[in-house]
């Protein structure tokens, strides 16, 4: 089965600075994929920034990039410039995939992240 | 176009009674997925479905869970003879297709609290 782990409950940054959040996650699967979800006050579910593990290179989206290190099974997120409307929790997930593979989202229990005026 | 729209928002039950969610995904959305949410938690996946094909239901926690989605569109998760540790928030999502390729659209979500 897989785990993925979030090892910071909470953490805070002001606004127009860099902050990034860990995560890793346990598998033996060699073909999958990684999300990051982003749970705003209004408790709706947003992708933010997807990655396959097949691709080398760190999937990036505006102010939103990953550090992918596939060998460390560990898949942080980077946001940069921080603004008010990024507070929110942030959920790391993972998601097998290939022939017989459950199409499931396995998240992490979150980092609550609070961007400071 | 409208989203994942799920129904009711807010349910209280009293423990024992039986409860039907309802999940109405994004039109012409082939894979549709239960979650639940524990407060401070991750989303736990229950169960999807591909058209009115359950695929996977190994998340459901026990019998009193059921789901279905009899014409491949709308779908309803059922808890029977409800208990306090029930309580949570139950969220349904669609995506065009299976496959971590097609990005999963969350609904609102229904909170349930089982007294």
């Amino acid at each position: 089965a897989q785990t993925v782990t979030q090892s910071q409950p909470e953490m805070s940054v002001q606004e127009a600075e860099t902050v990034t959040l860990s995560c890793t996650y346990d598998t033996s699967e060699s073909n999958y994929y990684l999300f990051w979800y982003k749970q705003p006050p209004s408790r709706q579910m947003i992708l933010v920034i997807r990655q396959e593990a097949y691709k080398q290179q760190n999937a990036t989206e505006n102010r939103f990039s990953v550090n992918f290190q596939k060998a460390a099974k560990s898949f942080s997120l980077k946001i940069s410039d921080s603004q008010l409307g990024d507070t929110a929790m942030y959920f790391c997930a993972f998601m097998k995939h290939g022939l017989g593979g459950s199409e499931k989202l396995v998240f992490g229990k979150g980092t609550k992240l609070t961007v400071n005026p | 176009g409208a989203g994942v729209s799920q129904s009711p928002r807010y349910k209280v039950t009293k423990r024992g009674q039986d409860v039907a969610l309802r999940c109405d995904p994004i039109s012409g959305h082939v894979s549709l997925y239960w979650y639940r949410q524990a407060l401070g938690q991750g989303p736990e996946f229950l169960t999807y479905f591909n058209y009115e094909a359950q695929q996977d239901k190994s998340g459901l926690p026990n019998d009193r869970f059921s789901a279905e989605r009899p014409e491949g569109s709308i779908s309803t998760l059922t808890i029977q003879r409800t208990e306090q540790r029930d309580s949570a928030m139950y969220r349904c999502a669609s995506s065009l297709e299976a496959g971590p390729s097609y990005e999963q659209y969350f609904g609102p979500g229904t909170r349930l609290t089982v007294t």
